[in-house]
């Protein structure tokens, strides 16, 4: 069954460093989303993608975050400049808009700590 | 605005009994509601969804969940708990294809032998 991978699974870094988290979404998918769980709070949007651009964002997907789809398969989520309080689990979904399914399927996650 | 709560933190069940894990939600607009499953150090898997039509969903895991309007609630529902089930669940609730989640707070599922 075709899934959702993150890349990395952990991600260590200092405050006020760039990050860059990796996603493939389903091959057919054409919806992606960007989604963050801080720990023991609530799975929470930031941001959804489509044909190339955003479609939707969160009030949290400030100037400091930004998505790209670089090539055919990867999703990006990229933070300029790392705070503390980015510190959590990243997830990324996508979901297949040409069918009447739309359920948005998981990555297994990044978790991000800053130091 | 949307909303989702889930009023429990916990739920406790013996292996074998019926499951029944609460969520309540607040849409303007038809809702999509799904149930999603987080076990531990893993991703959020897909459960079942309510996107129309019978009220009754059935899902993954022998996993089910009753949609009713009049009291915006779509419970999931299981009728008899494995220890296997003993996991962290998730309600959501989007507006359109396409469009943003919103979760609920989730509900520890505990499965006693």
């Amino acid at each position: 069954e075709p899934e959702v991978t993150q890349t990395p699974s952990h991600q260590v870094t200092q405050m006020g460093q760039e990050v860059i988290l990796r996603c493939v979404p389903i091959s057919n998918h054409l919806y992606f989303y960007w989604y963050r769980q801080i720990l023991g709070q609530k799975v929470e949007f930031l941001v959804s993608f489509y044909n190339n651009e955003i479609s939707e964002k969160s009030e949290i997907f400030d100037d400091q975050f930004s998505v790209e789809r670089p090539d055919g398969s990867n999703f990006t989520l990229k933070i300029r400049s790392t705070k503390l309080e980015d510190s959590a689990m990243y997830f990324c979904a996508s979901s297949d808009r040409s069918s009447f399914t739309d359920t948005q399927y998981f990555g297994p996650g990044t978790r991000l700590t800053v130091l | 605005a949307q909303s989702v709560a889930q009023p429990e933190d916990q739920v406790n069940v013996a292996e074998g009994n019926p499951l029944t894990v609460k969520c309540t939600y607040s849409v303007s607009g038809n809702p999509y509601l799904f149930w999603y499953v987080q076990y531990p150090n893993r991703g959020l898997q897909f459960l079942l969804k309510y996107i129309t039509g019978d009220n009754l969903v059935k899902g993954s895991y022998g996993f089910e969940a009753e949609f009713n309007k009049s009291q915006t609630s779509f419970h999931l529902k299981k009728p008899s708990a494995l220890v296997s089930d003993s996991a962290l669940y998730f309600c959501a609730v989007g507006r359109n294809a396409g469009n943003m989640l919103t979760f609920g707070g989730g509900t520890r599922l505990m499965v006693k032998p």
